[in-house]
């Protein structure tokens, strides 16, 4: 079992709806969580942290945290055709972040 | 800098050639990581700075692999004798805190 796990995808969305992307992690001790973006060619880019139980809301993007469950989730509200990319789950663990494989996102106009 | 900045930005190399990828980060960020990313996958970490000292370097394939940092600023990172399997983009970050890395543009590294 992957220390972080995503669905590769990939998922399709049109445009305007609500995109919903979904990970587990195994180490019941993390504390720090992190959605990364890349677009392809490119580097990832840091768009939330999370660090609570609940949710975080920042413009269109809202993380959700459950520690109970060990998953994390990202929503991606009003979805644009710019949000296609694949994102990246990451989880704290002691200074350096442990990546999940990502999920490749469209969003169809 | 304004950002992280790494060199180059293509790499080619025959198998067996030794390479050196550099890496510039955000002025005053004491940490500095390196992570392998190939195709399809997410980032991998290879290791990882505070200022001078290489506090980890599990995440380092093989004794081929080989990184500094001398001054606490600019870090390279060595691979030794090439093989296909290095194929990949070698990322750097840099971080203040615990809040989040900033990634460089990566190096790809291509052995043929």
């Amino acid at each position: 079992q992957k220390e972080v796990e995503q669905n590769s995808g990939p998922l399709s969305v049109p445009e305007g709806a609500i995109a919903s992307l979904n990970c587990t992690y195994s180490d019941r001790g993390s504390q720090s969580f992190f959605w990364y973006r890349q677009y392809s060619g490119k580097s990832p880019e840091l768009i939330m942290s999370i660090y609570s139980n609940g949710d975080k809301e920042d413009g269109r993007f809202t993380a959700q945290l459950n520690k109970a469950s060990q998953y994390v989730s990202l929503l991606i509200r009003d979805s644009q055709p710019s949000d296609s990319a694949t994102y990246l789950c990451a989880v704290g663990r002691a200074q350096k972040l442990v990546f999940g494989q990502g999920t490749r996102l469209t969003i169809n106009p | 800098g304004a950002g992280v900045s790494q060199s180059p930005r293509y790499k080619v190399a025959k198998r067996g050639q030794d390479v050196a990828l550099r890496c510039d980060p955000i002025s005053g960020h004491v940490s500095l990581f390196w992570y392998q990313q190939a195709l399809g996958q997410g980032p991998e970490f290879l290791t990882y700075f505070q200022n001078e000292a290489q506090l980890d370097k599990s995440g380092l394939p093989s004794d081929r692999f080989f990184a500094e940092r001398p001054e606490g600023s600019v870090s390279t990172l060595k691979i030794q004798r090439t093989q296909q399997e290095d194929s990949a983009v070698y990322l750097c970050a840099s971080s203040l805190n615990r809040a989040g890395y900033t990634f460089g543009s990566g190096t790809r590294l291509t052995v043929v």
